[in-house]
């Protein structure tokens, strides 16, 4: 099984301040028939299923705010908010779907200070 | 719309058994590949499993922690995805969700999970 790692497991960031969170994989999650990392990034709130908000580690979905972005390939990736604001309060979870089980990261939860 | 309904959890004692069921809209579950996935409260998501398009013999795969007690299943008729739960055990608590690969409505996206439905709550206790 491809393990997933994330750190930290909580953040805490002012308002208007950068978010980084890492996660990293056991094993290369880079498709060769694609040449595209099998990484996505969700946003989960409180009493809602997940939401996309990065998928191929760096391809920012449609909707979602450009301060928002990921980057890395192979096993290391990071997810990152330039200028955090209040509604991104949230759990971030990263995933791996390049083959079964599938496996997510344990999640950050991201708070404002 | 793509829109996912999960129904059918609540309370049951360990060892029993229950069936969700998640009914699809915006497209057929015959071609999708169709994956629940649970999350414990206060904890982290965890795959469940899947079952793969007809197109593709249907297959299905389990996580270890569930394979042998769970079956997941579908309805065409009904546009309807299923998970029996047999056996349960109070680590089963959690809440399920049904979701699909985002090129079900896209065939130039990947094998990532979108949409997501609400979530149906699951909770064996005595």
């Amino acid at each position: 099984d491809i393990v997933m790692t994330q750190s930290p497991d909580s953040l805490a960031v002012s308002l208007g301040e950068r978010a980084t969170i890492n996660c990293k994989s056991s094993q290369s999650v880079l498709n060769t028939s694609n040449n595209k990392n099998d990484l996505v990034w969700y946003q989960q709130k409180p009493g809602q299923p997940p939401k996309v908000l990065i998928y191929w580690a760096s391809a920012r979905e449609s909707g979602v705010p450009d301060r928002f972005s990921g980057s890395g390939s192979g096993t290391d990736f990071t997810l990152t908010i330039s200028s955090l604001q209040a509604e991104d309060v949230a759990t971030y979870y990263c995933q791996q779907y390049l083959r079964t089980p599938i496996t997510f990261g344990q999640g950050t939860r991201l708070e404002i200070k | 719309e793509v829109q996912l309904v999960e129904s059918g959890g609540g309370l049951v004692e360990p060892g029993g058994s229950l069936r969700l069921s998640c009914a699809a809209s915006g497209f057929t579950v015959t071609n999708a590949y169709m994956t629940w996935v649970r999350q414990a409260p206060g904890k982290g998501l965890e795959w469940v499993g899947r079952i793969k398009s007809k197109p593709e013999r249907g297959t299905i795969d389990y996580a270890a922690p569930v394979r042998g007690r769970f079956s997941i299943s579908r309805d065409d008729s009904k546009n309807t995805l299923y998970l029996q739960m047999n056996s349960l055990k109070t680590e089963d608590t959690a809440v399920y969700y049904c979701t699909t690969y985002s090129w079900v409505v896209d065939s130039t996206r990947g094998n990532w999970f979108d949409p997501w439905g609400q979530g149906t709550l699951v909770t064996v206790s005595s």
